[in-house]
């Protein structure tokens, strides 16, 4: 298994560009999550997806869309780059990992991250 | 709500120097509680976890018991090598398939 791959690893953008992050996982997990990771602030979810075709907004969603077209595949999009979006941005999938309290407990498996430049 | 609260760091430790590293929460239900590790340039690799009150996770010298009373998770090893040297995340996880990360605590060992 490959586990969580992310495409690609390192960007550099100019202020009003598009671009489309790919996160792709092979464990048949139906979550994942989009975060972005800045200095100081640990990490923020930007969003999330539940299953195939289904998306929410997390903590800090503007500026970013995402889709969910197929289950092991989630992009998060960005439509005009601006250099706040400076970050790296890390892709998760959550998987059950056992019990908690007589209800199932998940466990979140990580990708490589992307570093997005914006200029 | 629900919430991490971490150490704040920058830790900085001679090698084989006791490491603790502080984790409390506030949850609802029946939490898991997670540390990950972020070594330079790479993504959270899970560290350890456990997923009911007085479990102890452990993996590669560090270990953390989760107390229900004290609402903690706190993390340590007994002597830590340069190689540990990266950013350590408590998390938490709740049956609602939620996530809750600590803003991450800076571990550097010197020789």
């Amino acid at each position: 298994n490959a586990g969580v791959t992310q495409t690609p690893k390192f960007r550099v953008l100019k202020t009003g560009q598009s671009m489309t992050l790919l996160c792709a996982q092979d464990m048949n997990h139906e979550y994942m999550y989009w975060y972005r990771q800045d200095p100081g602030m640990g990490l923020r979810l930007i969003h999330y997806s539940v299953g195939e075709g289904t998306t929410a907004k997390g903590e800090v969603p503007d500026g970013y869309n995402v889709s969910r077209l197929k289950k092991q595949n989630f992009l998060l999009g960005l439509e005009s780059a601006a250099p706040s979006q400076t970050s790296v941005y890390f892709c998760a999938s959550v998987g059950p990992t056992g019990l908690a309290g007589g209800f199932r407990a998940y466990e979140q498996y990580f990708g490589p991250g992307t570093r997005l430049t914006v200029t | 709500g629900d919430s991490v609260t971490q150490m704040e760091g920058p830790v900085t430790l001679s090698e084989e120097a006791f490491l603790t590293i502080n984790c409390t929460y506030t949850a609802t239900g029946y939490p898991s509680l997670f540390w990950y590790v972020q070594y330079p340039g790479e993504g959270l690799q899970l560290l350890l976890k456990a997923t009911k009150a007085d479990d102890k996770g452990s993996n590669k010298g560090f270990e953390a018991t989760y107390r229900k009373e004290t609402t903690s998770f706190h993390l340590e090893k007994g002597s830590v090598q340069v190689s540990d040297s990266a950013v350590y995340f408590c998390a938490l996880g709740l049956t609602g398939n939620q996530f809750y990360f600590g803003t991450g605590t800076s571990l550097t060992v010197i020789p």
